[in-house]
Formats: C-alpha cells, structure tokens, sequence
C-alpha cells in the first residue's frame, strides 16, 4: 500500500529550483524515503533515498522533516527533460520489501 | 546506476497466444526482482515479487496461473502472459534489488493484444 501523499501536479520554470513535497505521516522508523521519477513510456528512474539526514547527489537534495512525516525533493536547475511524474515512496529497509508506487506528481518543466 | 535490461521493448500478439517477457539484470546479481503493470495516465501497480530459485510472490487479484514468473537465475527473471486477451494490453516493466538499497528499473514492455 502507497503510505504517501503527493500533489497531483506541479508546474515549474526552465531555471528555477523545483521543490515536490511528500506527506508521509505514518512512516516507521525503520522506513527509508525513496524518490523515483518516469518520463513518459519508459521505465522509473531512481533519483534518492534518505532515513532522517538530508541528503544531495548530482540529480536532486531530499530534505526531510526532523519528525520524518514529509519530505520536499528540489531539483536545483530545472530543465526541459526534468518533465516526468515524480513518485515518493516509504519503504523498509529489509531485504526484498517491495516498492509500492502512490499515484506521484506529475511535473512540467515549463521554457 | 545499475542496469536492468528487458526484452522486447514492445510485443504485438495474437488474442489466446501467450507472451514472455525478459528481464535481466546486466551488471549486478538480483536475489529479488519485481514485476509491475502500468495502464495509461495510472501509477504502476506492483504484480509479483520473484525470488531467485524460489515460488514468486503475487500480489492480491494477481493471477498467478495467468502471469507465470520464473526467476531462475540470479541475472534473467521471466514474466509469461498465458492466453492473452486484449484487456492484458498493458505497459509490463521489471525491477531488480542489487542491494537491499534502491531498486533499478528495466525499460519496460509494451504488450498489444489484438
């Protein structure tokens, strides 16, 4: 079951920082925040994952909350190809626990 | 990243014949891979969980008799549609857990049943 809360779309411009927000206000404290993203007709794309620390590579920051129930993922400069449906997912660290997707923000990088 | 390869990318084929999909994890080895179908304009929807050399795991109101998985290597993991029907027409794709990291996703499938 999808444990998080997304916004259904989003509109960004060519340059700026885009920040997508996550509600996760049931995650366990063994549950990491996972970000995936889809462009259209392809398979998702992993971007970052965090348990509590903020966390940066070379796509995007994920910035979570100090109580761990939302999470903002900002890519920096956004660009035309950054356009995709953004998916934030709740999950344990266990060994082979699934991904569950929610239903993810669509974002559209605009010129 | 690690890569996951599926194959075909995208396969037509006739209503009441059957159809496989491949899944293969290129440069890493995959105890566990997922299986996931995606309709237009809708979020993926998980199917099954395939565990190397053993039973796959399907989700509920998954048909394990309609989806067959084999997982029978650590690297190539198997999705057959039995008896397709053109209400499978579906967007297939594949993930495998390198790690007990993040998951890498396959390119996916797109299956026309006509």
């Amino acid at each position: 079951d999808a444990k998080t809360t997304q916004p259904t779309s989003m509109d960004c411009a060519e340059g700026r920082a885009a920040n997508l927000p996550c509600n996760h206000s049931t995650i366990s404290g063994n549950e990491y925040v996972y970000w995936y993203r889809q462009i259209h007709s392809q398979g998702p794309q992993y971007i970052i994952h965090g348990l509590k620390n903020n966390e940066t590579n070379e796509m995007a920051s994920l910035i979570i909350t100090e109580d761990r129930k939302s999470s903002t993922l900002i890519l920096p400069h956004a660009t035309l190809r950054d356009t995709a449906v953004y998916y934030c997912i709740v999950r344990p660290s266990n060994t082979g626990n699934q991904f569950y997707f929610g239903t993810g923000t669509s974002l559209t990088v605009i010129p | 990243g690690a890569v996951v390869s599926q194959h075909p990318s995208w396969v037509i084929c006739k209503s009441g014949t059957s159809v496989k999909i491949e899944c293969r994890s290129l440069d890493f080895q995959a105890t566990t891979m997922f299986w996931y179908r995606q309709f237009p304009k809708q979020s993926l929807m998980l199917m099954a969980t395939s565990n190397e050399g053993s039973k796959a795991t399907y989700e509920q109101g998954v048909e394990k008799d309609k989806f067959l998985i084999n997982h029978a290597s650590l690297t190539l993991s198997t999705l057959t549609v039995t008896s397709a029907h053109p209400e499978d027409s579906s967007f297939y794709i594949c993930s495998a857990l390198p790690l007990n990291t993040e998951a890498f996703f396959g390119q996916g499938t797109r299956l026309t049943v006509v």
